[in-house]
């Protein structure tokens, strides 16, 4: 099976302050994704990346940044955090899928509070 | 434009029943639908898939559905079980302007009755 691992079931941050949110998965999969869910409002794409050192925009990525320095760790940071960041945080991965559609595969989540 | 909408966001059956939670997508250009489950706590699961080329795909106790003509896709979850309780929610892959994008919709809460 696969495995999405995100470091932090809970979090709670002050505004202001820079905040990590790390995520690995075992599967060697090339895609990984940061998505925030808040009620009512489905999953809404941050940033992802498809290999080592890429990253692409997503939907929202305004406030937050991507580190991907290795293939299984894909960390989200939240350069100044503020109170509307406080969601949840949820990462994914999927194989490598130009040629064939694949399901990406989430972890179960950070819950963020920003104060 | 970019919208993958549900029906019903409450469902609520009684053990033993037959559940449907649908969904409508927008993107005619959609090739790839998939359902997955979140219960309380936890990240979604993978439930299910199933590609453009298909009306139909049936898994352990659950079926889904796509109707291309009006863009409509259901999940069929026979015999519900307490144990099914949880958020539903599909998602579509296709081209949206310039590449591939997956749009997932917000979700219906199953409440499984015993």
């Amino acid at each position: 099976d696969v495995k999405v691992t995100q470091s932090s079931r809970y979090l709670v941050k002050r505004t202001g302050e820079k905040v990590f949110l790390e995520c690995v998965q075992d599967m060697d999969h090339e895609n990984m994704f940061w998505y925030r869910q808040d009620p009512g409002l489905g999953l809404r794409l941050i940033y992802f990346s498809y290999d080592v050192k890429m990253k692409e925009k997503g939907d929202i990525p305004e406030g937050y940044s991507v580190s991907r320095e290795k293939k299984e760790r894909f960390s989200l940071i939240l350069e100044s955090a503020s109170t509307n960041q406080t969601s949840m945080y949820l990462c994914a991965s999927s194989p490598w899928d130009i040629y064939s559609n694949q399901p990406q595969h989430f972890g179960d989540g950070t819950r963020l509070s920003i104060l | 434009g970019e919208s993958v909408g549900l029906h019903l966001p409450t469902l609520s059956v009684q053990e033993g029943d037959n559940s449907i939670i649908n969904c409508a997508y927008s993107n005619s250009a959609s090739d790839y639908f998939i359902w997955y489950k979140q219960e309380s706590g936890k990240g979604p699961q993978f439930i299910i898939d199933i590609r453009s080329n298909m009306d139909k795909r049936q898994g352990q106790r659950v079926t889904v559905l796509l109707n291309k003509t009006v863009k409509h896709l259901s999940l069929q979850i026979a015999a519900t079980q307490p144990g099914d309780s949880a958020v539903y929610f599909c998602a579509e892959k296709g081209r949206y302007g310039g590449g591939f994008k997956t749009i997932f919709g917000a979700g219906t809460r199953l409440f499984v009755k015993a």
